[in-house]
């Protein structure tokens, strides 16, 4: 298994750009997330998903978007880039249930201009 | 959601036991307490899960007193390689419907 993978690595863009971070597990995962994380500061939940066709807003939701078409994929769209937005990314996703752990992705360093 | 409470930061010695405790006064009856690792540059791992009393793993232990009101996880023998932040997380899956929440963390430093 590849586990919970996320592409790019790095990106730079340029306020009021827009583009898509992605995310893709193969675990079979039922719940996935995605959390930003600056600089000295913990993680803050973006947006999440229980299942397929199904999403939710997390404490920082402004400004992103996010699907869930299929159980293996959870892109997040930035609308418009803002500097304010400069962070690592991290998606993660585990099973159902609280009991199990929760696998994170490598993470993507983005960094508006 | 229970929130929960931990130091900042800490300062450890090699070959030293470090406790980190945990309040989450407000914790409801099916909630589990768990603890994440961090390392710089990496996304959270698994360090250990309790509900109640004591849970021992290879890596750490983590002690729940009776009124569940606080955790604290205990590493035993710290080197440098666990200078890391650890996050302490409070929680029922059916309630949270998915929704997992990490606090500040506590920034954990260990000197030689």
């Amino acid at each position: 298994n590849a586990g919970v993978t996320q592409t790019p690595k790095f990106q730079v863009l340029k306020t009021g750009q827009s583009m898509t971070l992605q995310c893709a597990q193969d675990m079979n995962h039922e719940y996935m997330s995605w959390y930003r994380q600056d600089p000295g500061m913990g993680l803050r939940l973006i947006h999440y998903s229980v299942g397929a066709g199904i999403t939710d807003q997390g404490e920082v939701p402004n400004g992103y978007n996010v699907s869930r078409s299929t159980t293996e994929d959870f892109p997040l769209r930035l609308l418009s880039a803002a500097p304010s937005q400069t962070s690592v990314y991290f998606c993660a996703s585990r099973p159902t249930g609280f009991a199990d752990t929760q696998y994170f992705g490598p993470g993507t360093r983005l960094t508006v201009l | 959601l229970a929130k929960t409470t931990q130091p900042i930061s800490m300062d450890s010695y090699e070959g030293q036991e470090v406790n980190i405790t945990c309040s989450h006064n407000n914790i409801a009856t099916n909630d589990y307490i768990t603890w994440y690792q961090q390392f710089p540059s990496q996304g959270p791992r698994f360090i250990i899960q309790g509900y109640k009393t004591k849970v021992t793993n290879e890596v750490a232990s983590l002690f729940i007193p009776a009124d569940r009101k606080s955790s604290t996880l205990s590493l035993p023998r710290v080197s440098l390689s666990d200078t890391a932040v650890y996050y302490c997380l409070v929680g029922d899956d059916w309630n949270q419907g998915g929704k997992l929440i990490f606090g500040q963390g506590t920034e954990l430093s260990v000197k030689p």
